[in-house]
């Protein structure tokens, strides 16, 4: 299994450019999400999915896009870059959550630079 | 919506001492605390979780207690070692869907 995987490793934007982060999972998950990760500020919810063509918000949606047509992919878009998203970008999966919670696990991380 | 506060976020044992991490949260229908450790450069790894059915678990030199009338958990290093130098995040879940929300995180550094 490769777990969670996340493409690109790196990536350096202009402001106003737009760009998809990728985020695969082989481990049947039904729950996806995307983090970033700033300074001081630990992980901050983006956008989650609870299964395939589900998607909701979560605590800083703003300025980007989401989409679930798969289980196992779930990239994260930005519409036009601002330096204000320049941060590290993690996703996560875990089983589904309608029994209780369960562990999420991490990807490597996308750490993107917005000029 | 829920909300997590962590404390401290900077501190720094010897070799061998204990060391203890605090987060309280605010909604009460929160039923899952888990805590990561994140090594510098690295993704988030779980390294032990409690469920708001159980009062203290336990995995060898890690311990995990939660106070759900005070709303606040805590995690327990003892015997600690260099390589438990890292970032620690709690989390609580919150909302329908289980979400988790992060505290800030602690920096741990453990002087040989």
């Amino acid at each position: 299994n490769a777990g969670v995987t996340q493409t690109p490793k790196f990536q350096v934007l202009k402001t106003g450019q737009s760009m998809t982060l990728q985020c695969a999972q082989d481990m049947n998950h039904e729950y996806m999400s995307w983090y970033r990760q700033d300074p001081g500020m630990g992980l901050r919810l983006i956008h989650y999915s609870v299964g395939a063509g589900i998607t909701d918000q979560g605590e800083v949606p703003n300025g980007y896009n989401v989409s679930r047509s798969t289980t196992e992919d779930f990239p994260l878009r930005l519409l036009s870059a601002a330096p204000s998203q320049t941060s590290v970008y993690f996703c996560a999966s875990s089983y589904s959550n309608l029994a209780g919670p369960n562990e999420q696990f991490f990807g490597p991380g996308t750490r993107l630079t917005v000029l | 919506g829920e909300n997590v506060e962590q404390h401290p976020s900077t501190l720094s044992v010897q070799e061998g001492d204990s060391a203890v991490i605090k987060c309280t949260y605010s909604d009460s229908a929160s039923n899952y605390f888990p805590w990561y450790k994140q090594e510098l450069g690295k993704r988030p790894q779980l390294i032990i979780d409690i469920r708001s059915n159980v009062g203290e678990k336990k995995d060898q030199r890690i311990a995990v207690t939660l106070n759900k009338t005070a709303k606040h958990f805590s995690l327990h290093i003892t015997e600690t070692q260099p390589e438990d130098s890292a970032v620690y995040f709690c989390a609580a879940t919150g909302g329908s869907q289980g979400n988790l929300i992060f505290g800030k995180g602690t920096k741990l550094s453990v002087k040989p």
